[in-house]
């Protein structure tokens, strides 16, 4: 299956602060997910990007797709406590979803 | 709205015990289904997925092995558990027809003592 690339694998941040986790391939996507797991929790979906070049917002989370589709950044602005847990990305292939390593965020407040 | 339901929360079989994890899905007909692994601070792994009743997809060869008796039924199941099948199991869902986003059942944490 397709196989993504997660850095950093860990993200230590100062409450208020910005920052970017990344999902790359060697290949190109179809399209890619991007979840969120809470300490203790289970994987939850949080969007889709399937345009070259998509960027889509939630609120302090901002999620682009490269225009060559082989990569993809998840950024987060004014971190707060709630940010905490790893965010995975996720590539799909036929009826199954690859998931990168993910990047484990935690908060310094 | 669809849920998705798993059990049992925790577990702790002996080595070579049984296994058998239910997981059930409401409020959709015909849905994918999926049984990933964690290991802790790791990683998800899929380790069987299913598009129809009695349809099962092995991605990793192991002591596992799963079934689908029923449409919204997804059970993963062993005969003998080794030390090394401890982990976080999770069973997904996601809709046929295209790519959409999976929903995750609240896990099953499995110790192998």
């Amino acid at each position: 299956g397709q196989q993504v690339m997660q850095i950093p694998q860990y993200q230590h941040v100062q409450e208020g602060e910005d920052f970017t986790t990344y999902c790359n391939s060697s290949t190109t996507l179809s399209n890619i997910q991007w979840y969120k797991q809470r300490p203790g929790g289970h994987p939850v979906f949080l969007i889709q990007l399937v345009k070259s070049g998509e960027v889509k917002k939630q609120k302090r989370l901002t999620f682009q797709f490269g225009e060559a589709k082989k990569n993809s950044s998840l950024h987060i602005t004014a971190t707060q406590t709630t940010d905490v847990g790893t965010y995975f990305c996720a590539a799909a292939n036929d009826y199954k979803l690859s998931f990168g390593a993910g990047t484990t965020v935690t908060v310094r407040a | 709205s669809q849920t998705i339901h798993q059990w049992p929360a925790t577990l702790v079989q002996p080595v070579g015990s049984p296994l058998s994890l239910e997981c059930t899905v409401e409020g959709t007909s015909n849905p994918n289904l999926y049984w990933y692994r964690q290991a802790a601070g790791r990683g998800l792994q899929l380790l069987f997925y299913s598009v129809g009743i009695g349809q099962i997809s092995s991605e990793v060869p192991q002591n596992l092995s799963a079934s689908r008796p029923q449409d919204r039924q997804f059970i993963l199941s062993s005969k003998k558990l080794l030390l090394s099948d401890s982990g976080f199991y999770l069973c997904a869902w996601s809709r046929t027809g295209g790519n959409y986003g999976y929903t995750f059942g609240s896990g099953t944490r499995l110790t192998v003592v």
